[in-house]
């Protein structure tokens, strides 16, 4: 019973091509993020949602669009897609927004762009 | 510059050796937690700390939060080939900063047999 699943593992395509990420958690949890973890692993916030509303945008291209249709569920959609782009991107869940509950991780989607 | 600074970046001992790696904060924390990353999968929650002077322990990790709140070390103790892979430490902000969990940019352990 994998508690933050994200599809696809792997995603390779061109430069130019729009590409969707699937999140879903069923531990009950209200606030969902991504996460994108670039070459150096360093782990930077994209989005934060608490449910379904959208409370955190990092300074994040437009081309990259969140979508939640339901506190379970965080889809990310990227467009234009650049070699930038390419990295590994999490989607995590928390109990609320407090910050003081741990984030679950899902096990993340290799994105790469040629 | 990052707000959390993880040391050292990567690290290398012999099965069975202590080790240390520490995570300093420009800010004062809320909290903060451990988690670990093995290659190819998410992060997984070891230890979150809140107090000053807090300290906790999980089988042969145990994890310090100084009384400033702006510095924490995770200890392991005689170290396993399972202890390997990406430590990192992530920040609690507080309410005000709420879902910008931060986090330092990891400490690879290998751990030779």
């Amino acid at each position: 019973d994998t508690a933050v699943s994200q599809t696809p593992k792997y995603l390779v395509t061109q430069m130019g091509n729009d590409k969707s990420i699937k999140c879903e958690q069923n531990l009950g949890h209200d606030t969902m993020y991504w996460y994108k973890q670039d070459s150096k692993k360093f782990l930077k916030i994209m989005f934060s949602y608490n449910n379904k509303e959208l409370i955190i945008n990092e300074t994040v291209p437009n081309r990259f669009s969140p979508k939640s249709p339901d506190k379970a569920h965080l889809n990310l959609h990227i467009n234009s897609l650049e070699l930038g782009d390419s990295a590994v991107y999490f989607c995590a869940s928390s109990q609320d927004l407090g910050g003081r509950s741990p984030l679950h991780f899902g096990n993340g989607t290799r994105l790469t762009v040629t | 510059s990052q707000e959390l600074e993880q040391s050292p970046q990567s690290l290398i001992v012999q099965e069975g050796k202590n080790l240390t790696i520490n995570c300093t904060s420009s800010k004062t924390l809320y909290g903060l937690y451990w988690y670990k990353q093995k290659y190819g999968e998410g992060l997984i929650f070891l230890m979150m700390l809140q107090k000053g002077g807090e300290e906790k322990s999980h089988e042969k990790i145990t994890a310090k939060l100084d009384e400033k709140k702006q510095q924490s070390s995770l200890h392991i103790t005689a170290s396993q080939p399972s202890h390997a892979g990406i430590y990192l430490c992530g920040a609690d902000r507080g309410v005000t900063n709420a879902g910008k969990s931060t986090f330092g940019d990891g400490t690879t352990l290998t751990v030779k047999p």
